[in-house]
């Protein structure tokens, strides 16, 4: 299974743009890129997800890289709502369709 | 819908005991899977299902079983509860084909075991 490296954590001031980055260097061509966030007591819930041309929901935008390699999950305006730990994720289509969390980052907005 | 649904919320057991956590889900998911999430941890994937009658080890499947006889539930047993079993642990489904990938996950079971 490919696998998704993220920073451990990262700090935002309210309503200022986040951008979240991570790294998937051995994503395969099924492989598609799935973001989810887990707020605090709570089970994770979905973000957004691409596999090769930038995305955007009324939750977040994920840019992905050209070569794959890397994506960037962005959050417009930031809210203290959004403090989470978010997840990438890649999700192969083509065989065992296993879903595999990293550790995640997590984000702390500041007021 | 109601979503994904767990049961029990809570659950104290002892070292040795047997007990099954319920998932259900009414929105005709092919995908179900568990996780189990330590203190301060990641989600790490315990088994899922494809299907009816069609289940997968995930990375952490030792002490654990599951089942599929139909689509709307996935439930977990646990066999002979350990203390390093002590976790929340989590349900989730999916649409399998097409574009809807997106997984529910459950409110969560916590989980003790003394």
């Amino acid at each position: 299974d490919a696998k998704t490296t993220q920073p451990n954590s990262m700090e935002s001031n309210e309503e200022e743009p986040v951008h979240l980055p991570c790294n998937h260097s051995t994503i395969s061509g099924t492989d598609y890129i799935h973001w989810y966030r887990q707020l605090p007591s709570q089970g994770p819930e979905y973000v957004i997800h691409g596999l090769t041309s930038n995305v955007n929901n009324r939750m977040a935008s994920l840019a992905i890289a050209e070569d794959r390699k890397s994506s960037t999950l962005i959050l417009h305006r930031a809210t203290l709502r959004d403090a989470a730990v978010y997840y990438c994720i890649l999700r192969d289509v083509s065989g065992t369709y296993k879903y595999i969390f990293g550790t995640g980052t997590r984000l702390k907005v500041l007021a | 819908n109601a979503g994904v649904t767990q049961t029990p919320k809570f659950q104290v057991l002892k070292t040795g005991q047997s007990m099954t956590l319920q998932c259900a889900q009414d929105m005709n998911h092919e995908y179900m899977s568990w996780y189990r999430q330590d203190p301060g941890m990641g989600l790490r994937l315990i088994h899922y299902s494809v299907g009816a009658g069609i289940t997968d080890q995930g990375e952490v499947p030792n002490g654990y079983n599951v089942s599929r006889s139909t689509t709307e539930d996935f439930p977990l047993r646990l066999l002979s509860a350990a203390p390093s079993q002590t976790s929340v642990y989590f349900c989730a489904s999916s649409y399998l084909r097409g574009h809807l990938y997106e997984q529910y996950f459950g409110p969560g079971t916590r989980l003790t075991v003394t």
